[in-house]
């Protein structure tokens, strides 16, 4: 299975502050022959299901803020909410889908107000 | 927007069988490109893809519960159900449901449903 790390595990940032996340993978989930990388972000809220946010590594979900922003390619992807607000303390997940299934995710980033 | 919610019981004894259920609105559980995925969490860890299908008969389940697991559609009540024999405390988690639409994320999900392995 392709092992996703994430870091740090987690994260304290004062409001209106940017805020990054990184996740690192085990192989390079970019596939040559369409030029994706297959690698999805979500947050997840206290109390809440998981919520998509980006998808193939950069492209925003349906209604998902424009301060959230996802880069990287081949092994090494960054999260970053751009001016942190209050809505957004989560512990943050990347998961890849570049492999057939199982599906795996990173172990999580706590994302607190500073 | 498809809407999903979970079903089942909360508790369960260790060796039995567990069933959830998933029902679905805003969408046909038939519907082409749709990969209905079982997700779990357990108290206070990361989320573990447990298993899909699709075409109403097609699954894929994770190789570390492959021998217990089966999830099959029931297409007159536009749900799908998970079954997991065998249960031990290790069972114990939070079960979601979600959409993934043939791409491996998840766009959509259930609120969730904790299920705990006691006797």
């Amino acid at each position: 299975d392709i092992v996703m790390t994430q870091s740090p595990d987690a994260l304290a940032v004062s409001l209106g502050a940017r805020a990054t996340i990184n996740c690192k993978s085990s192989q390079s989930l970019l596939y040559n022959s369409d030029n994706k990388n297959y690698l999805a972000w979500y947050q997840q809220r206290p109390g809440h299901p998981p919520k998509l946010l980006i998808y193939w590594a950069s492209v925003r979900a349906s209604g998902v803020p424009d301060r959230f922003s996802g880069r990287g390619s081949g092994t090494d992807f960054t999260l970053t909410i751009s001016s942190l607000q209050a809505e957004d303390v989560a512990v943050y997940y990347c998961q890849q889908y570049y492999s057939d299934p199982p599906y795996t995710f990173g172990q999580g980033t706590k994302l607190q107000i500073k | 927007q498809v809407r999903l919610q979970e079903s089942g019981p909360g508790l369960v004894k260790p060796s039995q069988t567990l069933t959830l259920t998933c029902a679905v609105s805003g969408g046909s559980i038939t519907s082409a490109g749709s990969y209905w995925t079982w997700f779990r969490q357990h108290p206070g860890k990361g989320l573990e893809w447990i298993g899909y299908i699709y075409n109403s008969r097609t699954t894929y389940y994770s190789p570390s519960l492959k021998s217990r697991l089966t999830i099959s559609v029931e297409t007159s009540k536009n749900q799908f159900s998970l079954r997991l024999t065998s249960v031990t405390a290790a069972d114990t988690a939070m079960y979601y449901c979600a959409r993934d639409p043939n791409t491996g994320y998840s766009d959509y999900w259930g609120q969730g449903i904790l299920v705990t392995v006691s006797s």
